[in-house]
């Protein structure tokens, strides 16, 4: 089974500097997406960014962007100019079936005024 | 545009009793999914859906049942609640892609259905 991990629980940031959230996942596929959503304080989900696995370049989405490494399974997430709307969790995801996504247990971003 | 429509936002259960929870999607997306967040973890996949009559199972599904008679509706029904159940529900929608991976994995979330079950 598909698995994804956040292994940090928590990232604190000041606000207009940079903060990178990182992801890992296991799978055997060669096709697949990888995403990551903001969940903030109101609870619903929202897509920030996506990447193709067969595309070697990295998505970006204004200020955020991912470092994707196909080979390590890696998945990073850059917030650059953090604003005080980007306080939330944040959860990477994978899919390769398309219908089904697996979530990572999520990170925390706390950003500091 | 409503998007995904969940009801109730909030509710309490005793245990053994039973609820439906709606969920409907404005959208004619082919794709709906039940997942549930416990507090402080990610979200946990319960039933899905890839088209009207067309039902199954994720990681989590003991406890719920599921049916999709319409593309805009996919009800979850907790049978005979326990407090394992306590947590935030909430329904999901997308659709299909162009690369032949069917759902584009892009997710289009309602705002969550809180349940407590005492």
């Amino acid at each position: 089974a598909q698995t994804v991990t956040q292994s940090q629980p928590e990232m604190s940031v000041q606000e207009a500097e940079t903060v990178t959230l990182s992801c890992t996942y296991d799978t055997s596929e060669s096709d697949y997406y990888l995403f990551w959503y903001k969940q903030p304080p109101s609870r619903q989900m929202i897509l920030v960014i996506r990447q193709e696995a067969y595309k070697q370049q990295n998505a970006t989405e204004n200020r955020f962007s991912v470092n994707f490494q196909k080979a390590a399974k890696s998945f990073s997430l850059k917030i650059s100019d953090s604003q005080l709307g980007d306080a939330a969790m944040y959860f990477c995801a994978y899919t390769a079936a398309g219908n089904k996504l697996t979530f990572g247990g999520g990170t925390r971003v706390l950003v500091k005024p | 545009n409503a998007g995904v429509t969940q009801t109730p936002k909030f509710r309490i259960l005793k245990i053994g009793q039973s609820m439906t929870l709606q969920c409907a999607q404005d959208m004619n997306h082919n794709y709906m999914y039940w997942y549930r967040q416990d507090p402080g973890m990610g979200l946990k996949l319960i039933y899905y859906s890839v088209g009207a009559g067309i039902t199954d199972k994720g990681e989590v599904p003991n406890g719920y049942n599921v049916s999709r008679s319409t593309t805009e509706d996919f009800p979850l029904r907790l049978e005979l609640a326990a407090p394992s159940q306590t947590s935030v529900y909430f329904c999901a929608s997308s659709y299909s892609g162009t690369s032949g991976l069917g759902s584009t994995g892009e997710l289009f979330f309602g705002e969550g259905s809180r349940l407590t079950v005492l």
